[in-house]
């Protein structure tokens, strides 16, 4: 059972142009959202959060969007650069039992000159 | 600094073989975990350590033993592994007791290959 789920495997954008990338969720007991960002053979890194009390968090060209009735998340990435190139995963948790992290499938971003 | 370090960067290992994967952190953080991440999946969470304790086992098979010497340093020792071990091992650590700044930050991996 997959409680959290980035239905697109890939995206490609043009530099400079806006990169959104969706997650949805299943389990209502999630109220902490993150994204990590990966390049291969290294570990995810974090990039921006979000409670579930917010319906946006920004930070620089990052902004993440929560819209609690559908269970959906996205990041958008504006303006987007050649080194977001990477995979994006999207983890969830609940505030009691924080530390049970869970992921998303990921997303490979490709950002095309 | 959010910095997590782990050693070796690649390990290669028989079947009968012992071996262990190290991960250190001085952020002053309490809580460490370990996750395993095969190719194009996400990262699965293993054990998670809590003031130097074992809070979480994820049903890890007893071949995995992880060991939390202090605070800084989560170990993983790993013994009579088989070949669909092979995969990324991650470590990472978060503060606790503080929800919302429980941000999990990982080291780069360790790559494990069991022939």
């Amino acid at each position: 059972d997959q409680q959290v789920k980035q239905n697109s495997p890939s995206l490609s954008v043009q530099e400079g142009r806006i990169s959104i990338l969706n997650c949805d969720y299943t389990n209502s007991m999630f109220d902490y959202f993150l994204w990590y960002k990966k390049y291969p053979a290294e570990g995810p890194t974090f990039l921006i959060s979000i409670s579930s009390i917010k319906d946006k968090n920004e930070d620089g060209r990052f902004t993440v969007f929560l819209n609690k009735s559908a269970k959906h998340l996205s990041l958008h990435i504006v303006p987007s650069q050649p080194g977001d190139s990477a995979v994006y995963f999207c983890a969830a948790r609940q505030i009691q039992g924080a530390q049970k992290l869970v992921f998303g499938q990921g997303t490979r971003l490709t950002i095309n000159p | 600094d959010t910095e997590v370090t782990q050693t070796p960067k690649h390990l290669v290992m028989g079947m009968t073989n012992k071996k262990s994967l190290k991960c250190e952190q001085h952020m002053g953080h309490r809580a460490m975990y370990w996750y395993k991440q095969k190719a194009k999946k996400p990262p699965e969470l293993m054990f998670v350590y809590s003031y130097e304790k074992l809070s979480i086992n994820e049903s890890v098979p007893s071949r995995f033993s992880p060991e939390c010497p202090n605070s800084s340093l989560l170990n993983l020792h790993l013994h009579a592994l088989q070949p669909e071990d092979s995969a990324l091992y991650l470590c990472a650590s978060s503060q606790v007791g503080v929800p919302v700044k429980e941000t999990q930050y990982f080291g780069p991996g360790t790559r494990l290959l069991v022939l």
